[in-house]
Protein backbone atom coordinates (compact mmCIF):
# COMPACT_ATOMS: atom_id res chain seq x y z
CA UNK A 1 0.00 0.00 0.00
CA UNK A 2 1.24 3.53 -0.93
CA UNK A 3 1.18 5.86 1.48
CA UNK A 4 1.63 8.69 -0.51
CA UNK A 5 -0.28 8.77 -3.85
CA UNK A 6 0.70 11.09 -6.73
CA UNK A 7 -1.19 11.76 -9.70
CA UNK A 8 -1.25 11.35 -12.92
CA UNK A 9 1.46 8.76 -13.08
CA UNK A 10 2.57 9.79 -16.74
CA UNK A 11 1.91 12.78 -18.27
CA UNK A 12 2.60 13.86 -21.62
CA UNK A 13 2.06 18.17 -22.85
CA UNK A 14 3.55 20.18 -25.59
CA UNK A 15 5.71 23.07 -24.49
CA UNK A 16 4.04 26.16 -23.24
CA UNK A 17 1.64 24.23 -21.71
CA UNK A 18 1.03 24.11 -17.78
CA UNK A 19 0.94 20.92 -16.19
CA UNK A 20 0.05 20.27 -12.22
CA UNK A 21 1.14 17.08 -10.14
CA UNK A 22 -0.59 15.87 -7.23
CA UNK A 23 0.40 14.52 -4.05
CA UNK A 24 -2.35 13.07 -1.37
CA UNK A 25 -2.14 10.92 1.84
CA UNK A 26 -4.48 10.33 4.25
CA UNK A 27 -1.56 10.43 6.72
CA UNK A 28 0.08 13.99 8.32
CA UNK A 29 3.50 14.58 7.48
CA UNK A 30 6.11 17.28 8.81
CA UNK A 31 7.62 17.85 5.83
CA UNK A 32 7.04 17.10 1.90
CA UNK A 33 9.92 16.93 -0.68
CA UNK A 34 9.72 17.20 -4.14
CA UNK A 35 12.76 15.83 -6.32
CA UNK A 36 12.97 15.35 -9.89
CA UNK A 37 14.89 12.19 -11.12
CA UNK A 38 16.43 11.96 -15.04
CA UNK A 39 17.06 8.46 -16.69
CA UNK A 40 20.56 7.19 -15.29
CA UNK A 41 20.70 9.46 -12.67
CA UNK A 42 19.39 9.77 -8.72
CA UNK A 43 16.91 12.20 -7.92
CA UNK A 44 17.85 15.71 -7.05
CA UNK A 45 15.91 17.59 -4.43
CA UNK A 46 13.55 20.31 -5.71
CA UNK A 47 12.08 21.99 -2.81
CA UNK A 48 10.80 21.30 1.13
CA UNK A 49 7.59 22.46 2.22
CA UNK A 50 7.38 22.67 5.72
CA UNK A 51 4.33 25.02 7.20
CA UNK A 52 0.92 23.96 6.06
CA UNK A 53 -0.63 26.15 3.81
CA UNK A 54 3.00 27.23 2.66
CA UNK A 55 3.91 28.05 -1.26
CA UNK A 56 7.48 27.68 -2.57
CA UNK A 57 8.05 29.07 -6.40
CA UNK A 58 10.71 28.32 -8.05
CA UNK A 59 11.19 30.16 -11.45
CA UNK A 60 8.35 28.50 -13.46
CA UNK A 61 7.29 25.80 -11.06
CA UNK A 62 5.15 26.41 -7.75
CA UNK A 63 4.88 23.83 -4.67
CA UNK A 64 2.34 24.03 -2.44
CA UNK A 65 1.68 21.97 0.99
CA UNK A 66 -1.70 21.55 2.05
CA UNK A 67 -3.33 23.27 4.93
CA UNK A 68 -3.67 19.74 6.98
CA UNK A 69 -0.25 19.02 5.75
CA UNK A 70 -1.26 15.80 4.59
CA UNK A 71 -1.18 16.65 0.55
CA UNK A 72 1.05 18.75 -2.09
CA UNK A 73 1.10 19.92 -5.46
CA UNK A 74 3.53 21.13 -8.11
CA UNK A 75 2.61 23.33 -10.85
CA UNK A 76 4.70 24.22 -13.88
CA UNK A 77 4.11 27.09 -15.92
CA UNK A 78 4.70 27.06 -19.53
CA UNK A 79 6.73 23.70 -19.62
CA UNK A 80 10.39 23.15 -21.58
CA UNK A 81 11.20 20.05 -22.78
CA UNK A 82 13.97 20.31 -19.77
CA UNK A 83 11.41 19.89 -17.43
CA UNK A 84 11.19 16.40 -18.93
CA UNK A 85 11.86 13.38 -15.84
CA UNK A 86 10.05 11.62 -12.90
CA UNK A 87 8.91 13.86 -10.19
CA UNK A 88 8.85 12.43 -6.57
CA UNK A 89 7.04 13.27 -3.56
CA UNK A 90 8.37 12.18 -0.10
CA UNK A 91 6.79 13.04 3.36
CA UNK A 92 8.99 12.70 6.88
CA UNK A 93 7.50 12.35 9.81
CA UNK A 94 9.50 14.11 12.80
CA UNK A 95 13.02 14.25 12.54
CA UNK A 96 14.16 10.77 12.33
CA UNK A 97 15.48 10.62 8.66
CA UNK A 98 13.08 8.18 7.60
CA UNK A 99 10.96 9.09 4.57
CA UNK A 100 8.03 7.86 2.46
CA UNK A 101 8.02 8.39 -1.22
CA UNK A 102 5.14 8.38 -3.53
CA UNK A 103 5.33 6.24 -6.83
CA UNK A 104 6.58 9.09 -9.11
CA UNK A 105 4.68 11.38 -12.20
CA UNK A 106 6.57 10.79 -15.70
CA UNK A 107 6.60 13.93 -16.79
CA UNK A 108 6.95 14.45 -20.86
CA UNK A 109 6.93 17.96 -22.48
CA UNK A 110 7.74 17.19 -26.12
CA UNK A 111 8.91 20.56 -28.41
CA UNK B 1 32.94 17.25 -6.28
CA UNK B 2 31.95 14.14 -5.56
CA UNK B 3 28.97 13.96 -3.41
CA UNK B 4 27.61 10.67 -3.48
CA UNK B 5 29.53 7.98 -4.89
CA UNK B 6 28.18 4.24 -5.66
CA UNK B 7 30.35 1.45 -7.95
CA UNK B 8 29.22 -0.12 -9.04
CA UNK B 9 26.99 0.91 -11.87
CA UNK B 10 25.64 -2.07 -13.48
CA UNK B 11 25.62 -5.49 -11.94
CA UNK B 12 24.63 -9.09 -13.12
CA UNK B 13 24.23 -11.82 -10.78
CA UNK B 14 23.22 -15.48 -10.49
CA UNK B 15 20.28 -16.38 -8.04
CA UNK B 16 23.08 -17.27 -4.41
CA UNK B 17 25.43 -15.39 -5.35
CA UNK B 18 26.29 -12.44 -2.63
CA UNK B 19 27.95 -9.06 -3.59
CA UNK B 20 28.22 -6.03 -1.80
CA UNK B 21 27.04 -2.93 -3.43
CA UNK B 22 29.66 -0.02 -2.27
CA UNK B 23 28.28 3.86 -1.26
CA UNK B 24 30.78 6.70 -0.33
CA UNK B 25 30.29 10.19 0.54
CA UNK B 26 33.04 13.05 1.20
CA UNK B 27 30.84 15.72 2.70
CA UNK B 28 31.19 14.63 6.21
CA UNK B 29 27.67 13.54 6.52
CA UNK B 30 26.05 11.92 9.48
CA UNK B 31 22.94 10.28 7.95
CA UNK B 32 23.41 7.62 5.33
CA UNK B 33 20.41 5.73 3.76
CA UNK B 34 19.93 2.79 1.44
CA UNK B 35 17.08 2.27 -1.06
CA UNK B 36 15.64 0.22 -3.69
CA UNK B 37 13.66 1.70 -6.74
CA UNK B 38 11.09 -0.66 -8.70
CA UNK B 39 8.93 0.66 -11.14
CA UNK B 40 5.37 1.86 -9.85
CA UNK B 41 6.62 1.76 -6.16
CA UNK B 42 8.33 4.99 -5.81
CA UNK B 43 11.70 4.52 -3.51
CA UNK B 44 11.80 1.86 -0.51
CA UNK B 45 14.34 2.59 2.15
CA UNK B 46 16.00 -0.59 3.23
CA UNK B 47 18.45 0.27 5.69
CA UNK B 48 19.76 3.26 7.57
CA UNK B 49 22.71 4.41 9.57
CA UNK B 50 22.59 7.67 11.61
CA UNK B 51 26.29 7.50 12.40
CA UNK B 52 29.56 5.09 12.41
CA UNK B 53 28.74 2.30 14.56
CA UNK B 54 24.85 2.99 14.25
CA UNK B 55 23.09 1.42 11.32
CA UNK B 56 19.06 0.57 11.45
CA UNK B 57 16.61 -1.23 9.40
CA UNK B 58 13.97 -0.01 6.82
CA UNK B 59 10.95 -1.16 5.26
CA UNK B 60 12.43 -3.67 3.27
CA UNK B 61 15.10 -4.99 5.08
CA UNK B 62 15.26 -8.53 4.79
CA UNK B 63 18.13 -10.16 2.22
CA UNK B 64 20.57 -7.19 2.98
CA UNK B 65 22.83 -6.23 5.80
CA UNK B 66 24.57 -3.18 5.89
CA UNK B 67 27.64 -1.40 8.37
CA UNK B 68 29.10 1.43 9.21
CA UNK B 69 32.86 1.39 10.46
CA UNK B 70 33.29 4.99 9.19
CA UNK B 71 31.29 8.18 8.43
CA UNK B 72 32.16 8.22 4.41
CA UNK B 73 31.22 4.48 3.96
CA UNK B 74 28.26 2.77 4.23
CA UNK B 75 27.86 -0.91 2.06
CA UNK B 76 25.27 -2.70 1.08
CA UNK B 77 25.50 -6.44 1.06
CA UNK B 78 23.01 -8.81 -0.33
CA UNK B 79 23.58 -12.42 1.44
CA UNK B 80 22.79 -14.52 -1.38
CA UNK B 81 20.58 -12.72 -4.10
CA UNK B 82 17.45 -13.69 -5.28
CA UNK B 83 15.41 -12.38 -8.49
CA UNK B 84 13.12 -10.36 -6.39
CA UNK B 85 16.20 -8.29 -5.44
CA UNK B 86 16.51 -7.21 -9.09
CA UNK B 87 16.25 -3.38 -8.89
CA UNK B 88 17.80 0.19 -8.85
CA UNK B 89 19.77 0.56 -5.84
CA UNK B 90 20.21 4.49 -4.60
CA UNK B 91 22.57 5.51 -1.79
CA UNK B 92 21.77 8.42 -0.42
CA UNK B 93 23.18 10.52 2.56
CA UNK B 94 22.06 14.25 4.54
CA UNK B 95 24.15 15.88 7.45
CA UNK B 96 21.69 14.94 9.99
CA UNK B 97 18.25 12.82 10.34
CA UNK B 98 16.31 16.42 10.24
CA UNK B 99 15.17 16.04 6.17
CA UNK B 100 12.64 18.56 7.47
CA UNK B 101 15.69 21.31 6.96
CA UNK B 102 18.57 19.43 5.28
CA UNK B 103 18.69 18.29 1.98
CA UNK B 104 19.36 14.92 1.56
CA UNK B 105 21.49 13.74 -1.75
CA UNK B 106 21.62 10.97 -4.05
CA UNK B 107 24.19 9.04 -6.06
CA UNK B 108 23.52 7.61 -9.69
CA UNK B 109 22.70 4.55 -8.46
CA UNK B 110 23.52 0.31 -9.08
CA UNK B 111 21.53 -1.58 -11.86
CA UNK B 112 21.61 -4.88 -10.36
CA UNK B 113 20.17 -7.82 -12.37
CA UNK B 114 19.50 -10.83 -10.64
CA UNK B 115 19.30 -14.24 -13.17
Amino acid sequence: TQLLEQSPQFLSIQEGENLTVYCNSSSVFSSLQWYRQEPGEGPVLLVTVVTGGEVKKLKRLTFQFGDARKDSSLHITAAQPGDTGLYLCAGARGSWGKLQFGAGTQVVVTP
Amino acid sequence: NAGVTQTPKFQVLKTGQSMTLQCAQDMNHEYMSWYRQDPGMGLRLIHYSVGAGITDQGEVPNGYNVSRSTTEDFPLRLLSAAPSQTSVYFCASSLTTDLNNQPQHFGDGTRLSIL
